[in-house]
């Protein structure tokens, strides 16, 4: 079972829909979650982090982490043609402390059809 | 603030020979971890230095190897390339180690 796991898409949504990321994780021991943004040829770009279990919101982006399910989840309303990108979860596992490492799942790329 | 900065954004060298990156953080931050990113194996981490020791490392070989200075700059080198250590060197850093991180532009390293 790979440490962070992403469906690789792609996934296609219609322009002003909602799209929605899905990523799990196999450290139950994991206390910090990332969403990046990258797009073709580009470094990725930190969207969102998210510590504890819940939603949080940030303008058109939602996270939304499950401990307990070891899922953590971000979605995009109104998509724009300008969201069309790959999506990487990131996850710190063993938690805040010096021995934890992030890992990359293998991201999910979007593409919001006009 | 000045983002994360790469050196050199582009590199071609041959098997065999080694090269040097580098990667200056954002302004305060004091972490450096370093990944390699592949369309096969997409971003794997290297290692993360933070005040100028290495913190954790990534299943690399020994063949990959880094060092931070005393201002948070920080360095990666590749001895005896290998056609496969062709990939996009991306740079992050974060304020504290478990923190958010910032990437730079990348390295793109090509060995012919």
């Amino acid at each position: 079972q790979k440490e962070v796991e992403q469906n690789s898409g792609p996934l296609s949504v219609p322009e002003g829909a909602i799209a929605s990321l899905n990523c799990t994780y196999s450290d139950r021991g994991s206390q910090s979650f990332f969403w990046y943004r990258q797009y073709s040829g580009k470094s990725p770009e930190l969207i969102m982090s998210i510590y504890s279990n819940g939603d949080k919101e940030d303008g058109r982006f939602t996270a939304q982490l499950n401990k307990a399910s070891q899922y953590v989840s971000l979605l995009i309303r109104d998509s724009q043609p300008s969201d069309s990108a790959t999506y990487l979860c990131a996850v710190r596992l063993r938690g805040y402390s010096s021995a934890s490492k992030i890992i990359f799942g293998s991201g999910t790329r979007l593409s919001i059809r006009p | 603030k000045a983002g994360v900065t790469q050196t050199p954004r582009y590199l071609i060298k041959t098997r065999g020979q080694q090269v040097t990156l580098s990667c200056s953080p954002i302004s305060g931050h004091r972490s450096v971890s370093w990944y390699q990113q592949t369309p096969g194996q997409g971003l794997q981490f290297l290692f993360e230095y933070f005040s100028e020791t290495q913190r954790n490392k990534g299943n690399f070989p020994g063949r990959f190897s880094g060092r931070q200075f005393s201002n948070s700059r920080s360095e990666m080198n590749v001895s005896t390339l290998e056609l496969g250590d062709s990939a996009l060197y991306l740079c992050a850093s974060s304020l504290e180690m478990a923190g958010e991180q910032y990437f730079g532009p990348g390295t793109r390293l090509t060995v012919t």
